[in-house]
């Protein structure tokens, strides 16, 4: 069975571009949630999504946000891009359904702001 | 809040050395408890999980038990590897609407041969 996969896995950008990552979760699964890892901060949820909308978010500001498509695949963007915004992007998913809480990651993206 | 603390490293060991790795946290009702690792350049791999009191999770040789009386979930091996070298982190999950995972800061254990 093929694992959570993350594209692209390296990016760099320069301050005020706007990026957009994918993540495509294990096949069967149909949650999908975003992390963000920096050293200062650690391990942060950004947003969750099952079943194509949004079931929780974390404490980001606007410039966060994302979606989920009917095969459960989903994207996160990052407008107006600021230094702190570099971070290891990591995407979980899986079964949503609130018995299990098995979370399986992806590789990640790195993101470089510049 | 749902909070999750574990002890500062990073840890060095040598190889076949007894490892304990703690951690404690804070949650409202009964919370799902985890150990993930990350090894270098990788994303986070499940090690092993709890969902209630008193279960205790293994896998590959760590086990760690969820100790409701203590709110616990400290991480012990036996007898570490090199290979065992990574950064762990312990984490929780509660109910309530979302599978959101919340993280400690993680604790970078190094073992030497």
């Amino acid at each position: 069975k093929a694992g959570v996969t993350q594209t692209p896995r390296y990016l760099i950008k320069t301050r005020g571009q706007q990026v957009t990552l994918s993540c495509s979760p294990i096949s069967g699964h149909r949650s999908v949630s975003w992390y963000q890892q920096t050293p200062g901060q650690g391990l942060q949820f950004l947003f969750e999504y099952f079943s194509e909308t949004q079931r929780n978010k974390g404490n980001f500001p606007g410039r966060f946000s994302g979606r989920q498509f009917s095969n459960s695949r989903s994207e996160m963007n990052v407008s107006t891009l600021e230094l702190g915004d570099s971070a290891l992007y990591l995407c979980a998913s899986s079964f949503g359904d609130q018995i299990s809480y098995e979370q399986y990651f992806g590789p990640g993206t790195r993101l470089t702001v510049t | 809040g749902n909070s999750v603390t574990q002890m500062e490293g990073p840890v060095t060991l040598s190889e076949e050395a007894f490892l304990t790795i703690n951690c404690t946290y804070t949650a409202t009702g009964y919370p799902s408890l985890f150990w993930y690792v990350q090894y270098p350049g990788e994303g986070l791999q499940l090690l092993l999980k709890a969902t209630k009191a008193d279960d205790k999770g293994s896998n590959k040789g760590f086990e760690a038990t969820y100790r409701k009386e203590t709110t616990s979930f400290h991480l012990e091996k036996g007898s570490v590897q090199v290979s065992d070298s990574a950064v762990y982190f312990c984490a929780l999950s509660y109910p309530g609407g979302s599978e959101k995972l919340v993280f400690g800061k993680g604790t970078k254990l190094t073992v030497n041969p």
